[in-house]
């Protein structure tokens, strides 16, 4: 597609309910990230992959939280046993390395919200 | 600990005026710098970066101004457009690294007519 994609737009979980967020990147784009955005702060890194390696998951809050790219493709960030902490918007980015920063395109999010 | 600082949470400018956002960093690691525009509802989208080894970098009518003894960036626009109006990120990285970009809270910039 044209963008980055991610699905859904909005969740709200009940605290203890384990949720998945989907994130498709642009086509070919090497790099896949994930960053949490709480309510009024700026994003903050959780994990970063190239291709099908996750190559830095150390902004990850818990063990809770889990992602993967199987196939160096489509990405599931998924949080287990959500608490009310974890209310945030999601957001996603993919860029190729030729592209560096400039390339780094971001979905619009997935809000999540732990009740 | 917050490695990037917008200490001004907003800001309002007329149409046509400047408008200069702040940025302050304490990680003197840092040699890539860059300001994200961000709409309600929207991710943010690249608006400018900038080196380390410069100390100014130009696009149309955004100029990013790093002063690296002061750990101190800012982002001029000039003149601003009502369209302008959004939340601004500052984020800082260190090249090499492929991945994690920090940044600072954010500036919510209003352009009045």
């Amino acid at each position: 597609g044209a963008g980055v994609s991610q699905s859904p737009r909005y969740k709200v979980a009940k605290r203890g309910q384990d949720v998945a967020l989907r994130c498709d990147p642009i086509s070919g784009h090497v790099s896949l990230f994930w960053y949490q955005q709480a309510l009024g702060q700026g994003p903050e890194f959780l994990t970063y992959f190239q291709n099908e390696a996750q190559l830095d998951k150390s902004g990850l809050p818990s063990d809770r939280f889990f992602a993967e790219r199987p196939e160096g493709s489509v990405s599931t960030l998924k949080i287990q046993r959500t608490q009310q902490e974890d209310s945030a918007v999601y957001l996603c980015a993919s860029s190729t390395p030729r592209e560096g920063y400039a390339g780094y395109t971001f979905g619009s999010g997935t809000r999540l919200t732990v009740v | 600990d917050q490695q990037v600082k917008q200490n001004s949470p907003s800001l309002s400018v007329q149409e046509g005026r400047i408008s200069i956002l702040n940025c302050d960093y304490t990680n003197s690691m840092f040699d890539y710098f860059l300001w994200y525009k961000k709409y309600p509802a929207e991710g943010p989208t690249f608006l400018i970066s900038i080196s380390s080894i410069k100390d100014k970098n130009e696009d149309g009518r955004f100029t990013v101004f790093l002063n690296k003894s002061a750990k101190h960036l800012s982002l001029h626009i000039v003149p601003s457009q009502p369209g302008d109006s959004a939340v601004y990120f500052c984020a800082a990285t260190l090249t090499g690294t492929a991945s994690k970009l920090t940044f600072g809270t954010g500036t919510r910039l209003q352009v009045t007519l």
